[in-house]
């Protein structure tokens, strides 16, 4: 199983800061690599696929790199809508795993 | 509009089973293979399994793996998950997701359900 280590567990920072979260995979996993945004109460939200490829309707402001083990979510400048959990996610080999998740909270 | 949405869940004593459903819309269900995943309260996502486009191929992460059934009806555009012999680790939010996106066979969960709770407990 390919576990995905997330750094750090939280990070406080004000509106207007950058933001940056990382994942690190045990295995290598090439591309396939998502990262996922999840606010109280609903469900998770993709932000970033085949580790820098944008979804539909995400803001420039998310971007995405990494490749093989180590992996990185960008938030430009932090919206108050941005404070969230973010999880990173593996589709490189079975089983599908997710990292423990990294809690972005107001300064 | 694209949308995922679960019925079936609720309280179950320890030992006991459920069958959670997903109906499907806004996309032609039958070209996308279908996933279950859960959270446990107040914890972080796991995957459960994933289903192809005709339901010939199934995949489980472990600790499901022979309690966990995953099916599909493309006529109906429904997924569902029978779950048995439940125990208290399996109290989560289950939710239904198409991995939609990205490269090769099947790719990141692009659309969610909002999900159905599980809640194991005599």
């Amino acid at each position: 199983e390919i576990v995905l280590t997330q750094s750090p567990a939280t990070l406080s920072l004000s509106p207007g800061e950058r933001a940056i979260l990382s994942c690190r995979a045990s295995q290598s996993i090439g591309r396939y690599f998502a990262w996922y945004q999840q606010r109280p109460g609903q469900a998770p939200r993709l932000l970033i696929y085949d580790a820098s490829n944008r979804a539909t309707g995400i803001p420039a402001r998310f971007s995405g790199s990494g490749s093989g083990t180590d992996f990185t979510l960008t938030i430009s400048s932090l919206e108050p809508e941005d404070f969230a959990v973010y999880y990173c996610q593996q589709r490189g080999s079975w089983p599908l795993t997710f990292g423990g998740g990294t809690k972005v909270e107001i300064k | 509009e694209v949308q995922l949405v679960e019925s079936g869940g609720g309280l179950v004593q320890p030992g006991g089973s459920l069958r959670l459903s997903c109906g499907a819309s806004g996309f032609i269900f039958s070209n996308y293979w279908m996933s279950w995943v859960r959270q446990a309260p107040g914890k972080g996502l796991e995957w459960v399994a994933n289903i192809n486009q005709d339901g010939s191929g199934k995949y489980f992460v472990d600790s499901v793996r022979g309690r966990f059934t995953i099916s599909r009806d493309n006529a109906k555009n429904s997924l569902d998950l029978q779950v048995n012999s439940l125990t208290a680790e399996d109290t989560a939010i289950y939710y239904c997701a198409r991995p939609g996106s990205g490269s090769g066979s099947y790719g990141a969960f692009d659309i969610w359900g909002q999900g159905t709770m599980v809640t194991v407990s005599s």
